[in-house]
């Protein structure tokens, strides 16, 4: 069984230039999250997409939005990128049946903002 | 406010012995708590998961530790081998959150040949 994949895995973009990452979940899972890692942050949850509704919401500006499709597949944009926003973006799927539920990470994407 | 903290940094064991990585917690809404390892450029691979109704959890070298009264957990590894060296993040989920996991820093694990 394939696992979450995501893309693109790197990136470089300027500031005050758009983004958009895509993540592919593992078959049959429906939902998906997604997770910034930084240096000095750490792991903070962004959002979470459930049958492509925005089901939870972690404490980042507006600037940060995402969407899921009917197939599960969820992208995520960052526009007006700020040299800040230089991370690690991981996505992690679960199937969602109970609140025992694990969720699986995909490889990440490195986004580079200069 | 940190809710989940993993207040070593760093642990360096000898291959075969036990490694011992502690996490501790705030929330008292918290009920279900996981262990990833993580490489560097990965993304965290699961590794084992404990409910709040139970106070331990096995899988093969992997045992988790849940001590509800201290806040407090512990994933042990035993023997320690040295492609167990990683980073391991403690990550928490409260009832009612969906699937948002609250992490701590992490714990960088050495195991020495």
């Amino acid at each position: 069984k394939a696992g979450v994949t995501q893309t693109p895995r790197y990136l470089i973009k300027t500031r005050g230039q758009q983004v958009t990452l895509s993540c592919s979940p593992i078959s049959g899972h429906r939902s998906v999250s997604w997770y910034q890692q930084t240096p000095g942050q750490g792991l903070q949850f962004l959002f979470e997409y459930f049958s492509e509704t925005q089901r939870n919401k972690g404490n980042f500006p507006g600037r940060f939005s995402g969407r899921q499709f009917s197939n599960s597949r969820s992208e995520m944009n960052v526009s007006t990128l700020e040299l800040g926003d230089s991370a690690l973006y991981l996505c992690a799927s679960s199937r969602d049946r109970g609140y025992q539920e694990t969720q699986y990470f995909g490889p990440g994407t490195r986004l580079l903002v200069l | 406010d940190q809710q989940v903290k993993q207040n070593s940094p760093s642990l360096s064991v000898q291959e075969g012995r036990i490694s011992i990585l502690n996490c501790d917690y705030t929330n008292s809404m918290f009920d279900y708590f996981l262990w990833y390892k993580k490489y560097p450029a990965e993304g965290p691979t699961f590794l084992i998961s404990i409910s709040s109704i139970k106070d331990k959890n096995e899988d093969g070298r992997f045992t988790v530790f849940l001590n509800k009264s201290a806040k407090h957990l512990s994933l042990h590894i035993v023997p320690s081998q040295p492609g167990d060296s990683a980073v391991y993040f403690c990550a928490a989920r409260r009832s009612g959150s969906a699937r948002q996991l609250t992490f701590g820093s992490g714990t960088q694990l050495t195991v020495l040949p």
